[in-house]
């Protein structure tokens, strides 16, 4: 049973550019969110779908933007890269019923230069 | 003021203590509360969740008192794998999730 999976592993783009990271969740899991983690502090929620809707979303720009494809996978977009955005890109699935009950993907490195 | 705050630590503690880490939080209409353990350089993964009756496994016991919104965790008998960063993560019934920035743990030999 294949658990939360997420590509690339490490990224390194240039401010200005655009990056899309993806993730597909643990098999019979139906939600994803999305987290960003700087070095030394939790995960900040992004983002959360659910059947192809974003249902949820925390305190991050426009800028930051995702999918949700009907096999239940998704992408996380970030356009107009800042300096500032160089994280750690954390995917999490869960059911809809035990939506807090989250699986972490072993994350993104993202490195804005 | 951070909705959810934990104390950084670090905790540094013999094989064999005993160890509690507080985690207090603003929402008063917070829903459901878990802990998760996060190894260096690693994901999160869920360790347990947080009910006012309490809930235990093995060497771990958490808690949630509503009345003064804060969550605990437990550790008894600390093995050397204990040591870790533990998140405590409050959601609301929106489905937002909020994380501390967790606790560091080391267990010394």
């Amino acid at each position: 049973d294949a658990g939360v999976t997420q590509s690339p592993t490490h990224l390194i783009k240039t401010r200005g550019q655009q990056v899309t990271l993806r993730c597909s969740p643990k098999s019979g899991h139906d939600t994803v969110s999305w987290y960003q983690q700087a070095l030394g502090q939790g995960p900040q929620f992004i983002f959360q779908y659910y059947e192809e809707e974003e249902r949820q979303r925390g305190n991050f720009p426009d800028r930051f933007s995702g999918h949700q494809f009907p096999n239940y996978s998704s992408e996380l977009n970030v356009n107009a890269l800042l300096l500032g955005d160089s994280a750690l890109y954390l995917c999490a699935s869960s059911t809809s019923g035990r939506a807090y009950e989250q699986y972490f993907g072993p994350g993104t490195r993202l490195t804005v230069t | 003021r951070k909705e959810v705050e934990q104390d950084p630590g670090p905790f540094n503690v013999p094989e064999g203590a005993t160890v509690a880490f507080n985690c207090t939080y603003s929402n008063s209409a917070s829903q459901s509360f878990f802990w998760y353990r996060q190894d260096c350089r690693k994901e999160p993964k869920l360790l347990m969740s947080v009910y006012s009756s309490g809930n235990e496994d093995g060497r771990f016991t958490a808690q949630l008192n509503r009345a003064s919104q804060y969550i605990s965790l437990l550790i008894r008998d600390s093995k050397l794998s204990d040591s870790a960063t533990y998140l405590c993560v409050v959601n609301t019934n929106a489905g937002k999730s909020t994380f501390g920035d967790g606790t560091t743990l080391t267990v010394k030999p």
